[in-house]
């Protein structure tokens, strides 16, 4: 059964703080990806990658970064936090290839950014 | 720029009754598409998909419909039961490039009255 946790369930930060979001996917997958889901909005791409020390943009990068030293580690950074980034966050994996469309998400961060 | 889109945020069916969900797509390049479930204080979860080159795929009681000239999609329950109570979330990949980023829509909320 495949296992994505995320590192907290709930977390309140101030403006400008430096904020870790932890992902850690237990089936060896290549992929993983951040979303940021919103009302509204649907799921939004923040940043994904393909393989270790690998990244990409996804469709709203601004204000985030990630770091990817271990293929089954995926952590999203915010490097000073803003009310706007108030948001649910929720981390995926899959395998490369022709099952990449098949994503394994986590349960989600509830971020509020004070 | 919305390239997927559910113009539903919500819905409500009687339990034992058909649940119709629909989703629209407006790039031409998308060749396959999914749906997932998402339940609350959940991550997402896949349901079914489809190729571009079927237009229906059917499991159980959900079936997927596609209609590539309309450039829509929909997903049928049925019957409709308590435990579907959800959103759904419609999403479009570009396989043929490899490309293995998914594109979500906006979310249609299901509430299923008993």
């Amino acid at each position: 059964d495949v296992k994505v946790t995320q590192s907290s369930r709930y977390l309140v930060k101030r403006t400008g703080e430096k904020v870790f979001l932890e992902c850690v996917q237990d089936m060896d997958h290549e992929n993983m990806f951040w979303y940021r889901q919103d009302p509204g909005l649907g799921l939004r791409l923040i940043y994904f990658s393909y393989d270790v020390k690998m990244k990409e943009k996804g469709d709203i990068p601004e204000g985030y970064s990630v770091s990817r030293e271990k293929k089954e580690r995926f952590s999203l950074i915010l490097e000073s936090a803003s009310t706007n980034q108030t948001s649910m966050y929720l981390c995926a994996s899959s395998f490369a290839g022709e099952q990449s469309d098949t994503q394994y998400f986590g349960p989600g961060t509830r971020l509020t950014v004070l | 720029d919305q390239q997927v889109k559910q113009n539903s945020p919500s819905l409500s069916v009687q339990e034992g009754r058909i649940s119709i969900l629909n989703c629209d797509y407006t790039n031409s390049m998308f060749d396959y598409f999914l749906w997932y479930k998402k339940y609350p204080a959940e991550g997402p979860t896949f349901l079914i998909s489809i190729s571009s080159i079927k237009d229906k795929n059917e499991d159980g009681r959900f079936t997927v419909f596609l209609n590539k000239s309309a450039k829509h999609l929909s997903l049928h329950i049925v019957p409709s039961q308590p435990g579907d109570s959800a959103v759904y979330f419609c999403a479009a990949s570009i396989r043929v490039f490899g490309n293995e980023k998914l594109t979500f829509g906006t979310g249609t909320r299901l509430t299923i009255i008993p």
